[in-house]
């Protein structure tokens, strides 16, 4: 049962425009919303966060919006740099000591 | 910078075999995890620990256990390798009350033949 999910498992998007990628959840429990960037050959690293009490968070290029009736996040990247090239994981957690669940992953791929 | 050490990063192991994977992470942090990673199916979890001598199942246990005696140290053990446990395996490590940022390791590309 799939939980977090990713449904585009790639994307590709001209340099310097917007990259927009979509993370649906079922669990109306979860609380907390990540987004994390894997490189190949590397593990994920953290990119941005979002609680539940919020609809929008940005940090820089990078900004998350949060529908949670919808039970739908994106992550919007402006302007998408050829370094943004890499696998983008949608995660949840319903908080406390409560595991994260990872949603299967969209490839983005950013072409100069 | 939070530093999350994954013994190996390719093994070959054969059907049958006892297989141990580690990790080492050198914050001090309380909560550790291991999680494989398959194409189409994400980031899906193993076994966590939140202290030593402490683990809980995740979401996919079985043929799995798991060894914490020191809290820097989150150990991975297949008891009897399946080809289906071909995979990548990734290590993790986050804070008590930062349990949800999780710090990853490099990965293990495991293949069982």
């Amino acid at each position: 049962d799939q939980q977090v999910k990713q449904n585009s498992p790639s994307l590709s998007v001209q340099e310097g425009r917007i990259s927009i990628l979509n993370c649906d959840y079922t669990n109306s429990m979860f609380d907390y919303f990540l987004w994390y960037k894997k490189y190949p050959a590397e593990g994920p690293t953290f990119l941005i966060s979002i609680s539940s009490i919020k609809d929008k968070n940005e940090d820089g290029r990078f900004t998350v919006f949060l529908n949670k009736s919808a039970k739908h996040l994106s992550l919007h990247i402006v302007p998408s740099q050829p370094g943004d090239s890499a696998v983008y994981f949608c995660a949840a957690s319903s908080g406390g000591y409560q595991k994260v669940t990872f949603g299967t992953g969209t490839k983005l791929q950013v072409i100069p | 910078d939070v530093k999350v050490t994954q013994s190996s990063r390719y093994l070959v192991k054969r059907t049958g075999e006892k297989v141990f994977l580690e990790c080492v992470q050198d914050m001090d942090h309380e909560n550790m995890f291991w999680y494989r990673q398959d194409p189409g199916l994400g980031l899906r979890l193993i076994y966590f620990s939140y202290d030593v001598k402490m683990k809980e199942k995740g979401d996919i246990p079985e043929g799995y256990s798991v060894s914490r005696e020191k809290k820097e140290r989150f150990s991975l053990i297949l008891e009897s390798a399946s080809t289906n446990q071909t995979s990548m395996y990734l290590c993790a490590s986050s804070k008590r009350q930062g349990l949800e940022k999780l710090f990853f390791g490099s990965g293990t590309q495991l293949s069982v033949l």
